[in-house]
């Protein structure tokens, strides 16, 4: 059981340039979110979806876009890539059976850094 | 609002004492909190999380969160730390149905 995997681990990206985060989770999970990471600031919420083809805006959206095509996979995309969007991303899915007290799962993050 | 919040951005604590690391929580109704750690260069391992009624919570790797209603806290606690203890922890209290709110988190070191 994998889990929840993303890729790729690292990416250094140019001002302007645009690239995809994969996420993909094998535990049939309904939710699932995208997190960023900064140092100190603990997690802010970028995007999450409850299901397939819904999707909704969390605490700092701008500069992200997110499909839910399928259960299994959720991919962040930067269009412009700018230097406040250095940071760890994290995706994460939560089931929705046995009440909302279900713990998040996480993927191990990609490491992204804008020059 | 409702929030979450960890007083603490460190905590130092010697091998073989007891650790605690702090949160408090501000949230309407029945409160669903969380504990995660993160390891380095990994993303966030649950611990435990409260049950409506149990005022000690036991979770993995030995650590246990006490709750406290009146202090509306949900501090996370160890009786022997280890220096393997050391990590990031993020308490986290859901806040509706679909979205989960994080602490800050605080960095704990166990000092062989």
């Amino acid at each position: 059981n994998a889990g929840v995997t993303q890729t790729p681990k690292f990416r250094i990206l140019k001002i302007g340039q645009s690239m995809t985060l994969q996420c993909t989770q094998d535990m049939n999970h309904n939710y699932m979110y995208w997190y960023r990471q900064d140092p100190g600031m603990g997690l802010k919420l970028i995007y999450y979806s409850v299901g397939a083809g819904i999707t909704d805006k969390g605490e700092v959206p701008n500069g992200y876009n997110v499909s839910r095509s399928t259960t299994e996979d959720f991919p962040l995309r930067l269009e412009l890539a700018a230097p406040s969007q250095t940071s760890v991303y994290f995706c994460a899915s939560r089931e929705t059976g046995g009440g909302h007290n279900q713990p998040q799962h996480f993927g191990d993050g990609t490491r992204l850094s804008i020059l | 609002a409702q929030s979450v919040a960890q007083p603490e951005d460190q905590v130092n604590v010697a091998e073989g004492n007891p650790l605690t690391v702090k949160c408090t929580y501000s949230v309407s109704g029945n409160p669903y909190l969380f504990w995660y750690v993160q390891y380095p260069n990994r993303g966030l391992q649950f611990l435990l999380k409260y049950i409506t009624g149990d005022n000690l919570v036991k979770g993995s790797y030995g650590f246990e969160a006490e709750f406290n209603k009146s202090q509306t806290s949900f501090h996370l606690k160890k009786p022997s730390a280890l220096v393997s203890d050391s990590a990031l922890y993020f308490c986290a209290v859901r806040v509706r149905d679909d979205k989960i709110i994080f602490g800050k988190g605080t960095r704990l070191h166990i000092l062989p």
